[in-house]
């Protein structure tokens, strides 16, 4: 089966930072790619599917990049809801692998 | 507006089967470009992807689990539901419903968007 890792496995920053996560399949998916926020108690929300599409609703600050193995979520001016934990998932076929997710925290 | 409504119980005891169903709202399961799933989290840990159903009946399972899970769907009721059999303390978790946007890209073949719409998760404690 395909393997997701991320890096970093948590990051720590300031409110108006930007910030980028990236995403790694250990065999090629495409552009067959999610990416998901989750908030502390919450269930987690779609952010970025087709590796680069933007979901309905989704604040732009938010983009996706890459195809292929390796891929990128940036958040542009971060947010206080942003401080959260993000999730990479394939996409392509199942199984539908999470990454093991990176938090980002309040520097 | 589409919504997912989990029910089942929140303590199961050790060896027994937890149960679990999603209920869906606002839209007819029915439709071909979905499928309906499962992902749980465990304490503190993150999200593993358990399984995905169609109105079909296709379902599709964590390897890992494949043994003790079925997933099921009652299309008169619009709802699908989750069983794991001879659950673990390893099996405690947050549970999810989800809906997974998908496309067919060719034939009965399909690739999928994302999980688009989430269930308010069930926390699920296996003890005696």
């Amino acid at each position: 089966d395909i393997q997701m890792t991320q890096s970093p496995s948590s990051v720590s920053a300031s409110v108006g930072d930007r910030v980028t996560i990236t995403c790694r399949a250990s065999h090629d998916i495409s552009n067959w790619l999610a990416w998901y926020r989750q908030r502390p108690g919450k269930a987690p929300e779609l952010l970025i599917y087709a590796a680069s599409r933007l979901q309905s609703g989704v604040h732009a600050r938010f983009s996706g990049s890459g195809s292929g193995t390796d891929f990128s979520l940036t958040i542009t001016s971060l947010q206080p809801d942003d401080f959260a934990t993000y999730y990479c998932q394939r996409a392509n076929t199942f199984p539908l692998t999470f990454g093991p997710g990176t938090k980002v925290d309040i520097k | 507006q589409l919504q997912l409504q989990q029910s089942g119980p929140g303590l199961v005891k050790p060896l027994e089967t937890l149960s679990l169903t999603c209920t869906v709202s606002g839209d007819s399961i029915n439709r071909r470009s979905y499928f309906w799933g499962w992902i749980r989290q465990p304490p503190g840990k993150g999200l593993e992807w358990l399984g995905n159903i169609h109105y079909s009946g296709d379902t599709y399972y964590n390897p890992s689990l494949r043994s003790r899970l079925t997933i099921s769907v009652d299309t008169s009721k619009n709802q699908f539901s989750l069983n794991l059999r001879s659950v673990t303390a390893a099996d405690t978790a947050l549970y999810l419903c989800a809906r997974l946007e998908s496309i067919e890209v060719r034939p009965d073949v399909f690739y999928h968007y994302g999980m688009d719409v989430w269930g308010q998760g069930t926390t699920v404690t296996v003890s005696s």
